[in-house]
């Protein structure tokens, strides 16, 4: 099965910092990389599919880059809405491996 | 709008069962695939199982391969998770997701005695 990593598992910035977070496959997924967003209690939300494209509707201070092993989700502005946890996803395979997130909270 | 809304959930005895529900609607259900993804509480997303469009096709996590079933009922717009021999570890929040664009509301599933 494919792992995936991320880096770092949590990070405290501030409203209007630039966010940059990694996400590593244990082998080649191509561009079959998906980002989320989670708040406490509520489900995940679609941020980045197929590692670049954003989703409909998600503000354009997000973006996603990579493409093999290594894959890079950024928020280029902080805002106060942006503070939850991260999870990239592989759909490369039929076994639809999630990272471990990565928890965004306020310095 | 596309809907999903999941039901079914509850608390069970370890090695009990339960028939997880996902209610579909505002897309044409028997068209597209679909997954079951749960947390367990305080801890990250795990994908359970995939069945395509018209359910020839379904895979599973290797934490419930053979204790699980996913099917579906496209006449009923409904998608299940049969889960038998549960486990204190499979107490989680049970999501149902299509296209990873749409996800329900979650329903919890406690495994205690």
């Amino acid at each position: 099965d494919i792992q995936m990593t991320q880096s770092p598992s949590s990070l405290s910035a501030s409203v209007g910092d630039r966010v940059t977070i990694t996400c590593r496959a244990s082998q080649s997924i191509s561009s079959y990389l998906n980002w989320y967003q989670q708040k406490p209690g509520k489900a995940p939300k679609l941020l980045i599919y197929a590692a670049s494209s954003l989703q409909s509707g998600v503000p354009s201070r997000f973006s996603g880059s990579g493409s093999g092993t290594d894959f890079t989700l950024t928020i280029s502005s902080l805002q106060p809405e942006d503070f939850a946890t991260y999870y990239c996803q592989q759909s490369y395979s039929t076994c639809f491996t999630f990272g471990p997130g990565t928890k965004v909270d306020i310095k | 709008q596309v809907q999903l809304v999941e039901s079914g959930g509850g608390v069970v005895q370890p090695g009990g069962s339960l028939r997880l529900s996902c209610a579909a609607s505002g897309f044409t259900f028997s068209s597209y695939g679909m997954h079951w993804v749960r947390q367990a509480p305080g801890k990250g997303l795990e994908w359970v199982a995939f069945i395509r469009y018209d359910g020839s096709n379904k895979y599973y996590a290797d934490s419930v391969k053979g204790r699980f079933t996913i099917s579906r009922d496209n006449s009923k717009n409904t998608l299940y998770l049969q889960m038998n021999s549960l486990r204190a570890e499979d107490t989680a929040v049970y999501y149902c997701a299509k296209d990873w664009a749409y996800w329900g509301q979650g329903t919890l599933v406690t495994v205690s005695s």
